[in-house]
């Protein structure tokens, strides 16, 4: 079955400083791939989705994601954080083969970002 | 504006004392679908529907109940709540390139 490890559940990094999370995935190539952002009593936002078409995708909020197959990996980047970035985020995967009925989530990697 | 309500947002109820978590969009999706959150668990599914009258388990849907008369609506049903329910609950819809889009959430509490 599919799984989902987001490595890191906390990661904690400067305002301006580089943002890295990391998402790995059981499967040598998920359908779709997608990471979302949970801000404190909100719901899930849709940052971006990869569909195998490239291997970076650029998403919302200067985010983007590395994908690399041959590692079933996606790294999540923004260049420069920000103090309004601090929120969970979470990798997400539809099951393979043909199971796009649901998502696989990872646990998530909580943010904080510091002045 | 395209969007996902639920109703209620927070609930604290007793064991065993059914209920009712409403979801509605207004994005004309045939798929919708339940999650709930769980802390180190991330979000898992409990059940979905492809369209009206249609629907399915997912990944844990003991406890739980769906209906779909409707293509606006997807509420969940809790019958005999119990302590380990006690959880964030999401709805989401899908569109056709399997975005998933989801609602504020619910925040349920069962004593």
């Amino acid at each position: 079955a599919q799984s989902v490890t987001q490595l890191g559940s906390h990661v904690s990094v400067s305002e301006g400083a580089l943002v890295l999370l990391r998402c790995n995935y059981s499967s040598s190539v998920p359908p779709y791939l997608f990471w979302y952002v949970q801000y404190p009593n909100q719901g899930l936002q849709l940052l971006l989705k990869y569909t195998s078409a490239a291997t970076l995708v650029k998403g919302i909020n200067g985010f983007e994601a590395e994908f690399k197959k041959s590692e079933t990996s996606s790294h999540l980047t923004k260049p420069s954080a920000h103090m309004s970035d601090a929120a969970e985020y979470f990798c997400a995967v539809t099951p393979s083969p043909g199971g796009y009925n649901k998502l696989i989530f990872g646990a998530g990697t909580r943010l904080a970002v510091h002045p | 504006e395209a969007q996902v309500t639920q109703n209620p947002r927070y609930l604290i109820t007793v064991t065993g004392k059914k209920l009712t978590v409403t979801c509605s969009q207004n994005m004309n999706h045939e798929y919708m679908s339940w999650y709930r959150q769980d802390p180190g668990l991330g979000l898992r599914q409990i059940y979905y529907s492809m369209n009206v009258e249609v629907t399915d388990k997912g990944d844990v849907p003991e406890g739980y109940k769906v209906s779909r008369k409707e293509k606006r609506n997807f509420p969940l049903i809790l019958e005999s709540p119990s302590p380990n329910q006690t959880s964030l609950y999401f709805c989401a819809t899908r569109t056709g390139g399997y975005e998933q889009y989801f609602g504020p959430g619910t925040r349920l509490t069962v004593t």
